[in-house]
């Protein structure tokens, strides 16, 4: 059985530009999370996705915004990037929005300079 | 505020010994409280979870403990190995019903193993 999978692994932008972060989850998994994770911070909630609609969000601005589509699958996009942005972002799947039984991808370590 | 605060920030030992690291929340309602280990560059990856009536739970030489009255958390390595380096990450569920957003996570604890 696949694990959730992020694409791509690394990315480099610059300042300024956007960038759109992808997710697949587990097979059958309908609940899709994002978080962003910095060495200061640790592990912030940026927003999670349920059947095509966001149920939750956390605290970030405007420029952060996602969407899932009918096969579960999720992207995140970062608008007007900014150095602060850098971090590894990353995005865990459960069969609902189950806070119980939910599995983590590998992330997407993102590089803004 | 619900919060979760770990200690200590970064360990180092030597292969072969043992150690434990802390976990204190104050997060309320509290449904679960779960151990994850991430490698460097890594998404985490569930240790153990356990529910309030739970007070122990083992997953080989990885053991953690719950006091749901003083509301620490502790994780037990035993035998550590070279691949233990990590870090571990205490996190928290608020009981508000099922949703990812209900998380509270710790900083983690960055655990060296040196041979």
């Amino acid at each position: 059985k696949a694990g959730v999978t992020q694409t791509p692994r690394y990315l480099i932008k610059t300042r300024g530009q956007q960038v759109t972060l992808s997710c697949s989850p587990i097979s059958g998994h309908r609940s899709v999370s994002w978080y962003q994770q910095t060495p200061g911070q640790g592990l912030q909630f940026l927003f999670e996705y349920f059947s095509e609609t966001q149920r939750n969000k956390g605290n970030f601005p405007g420029r952060f915004s996602g969407r899932q589509f009918s096969n579960s699958r999720s992207e995140m996009n970062v608008s007007t990037l900014e150095l602060g942005d850098s971090a590894l972002y990353l995005c865990a799947s459960s069969f609902n929005r189950d806070a119980y039984g939910y599995t983590f991808g590998s992330g997407t370590r993102l590089t803004v300079v | 505020k619900n919060q979760v605060e770990q200690s200590p920030q970064s360990l180092i030992i030597l292969e072969g010994k043992n150690c434990t690291l802390q976990c204190n929340y104050t997060v309320s309602p509290f449904s679960n409280l779960r151990w994850y280990k991430q490698d460097t560059g890594r998404g985490p990856v569930s240790l153990t979870i356990m529910t309030f009536s739970e007070n122990t739970k083992s997953n080989g030489r990885y053991t953690a403990t719950l006091d749901a009255d003083t509301k620490q958390s502790s994780l037990h390595i035993t035998a550590s190995q070279l691949s233990d380096s990590a870090s571990y990450i205490c996190v928290v569920s608020v009981n508000y019903g099922g949703s990812q957003g209900n998380l509270i996570f710790g900083k983690g604890t960055k655990l060296s193993v040196k041979p």
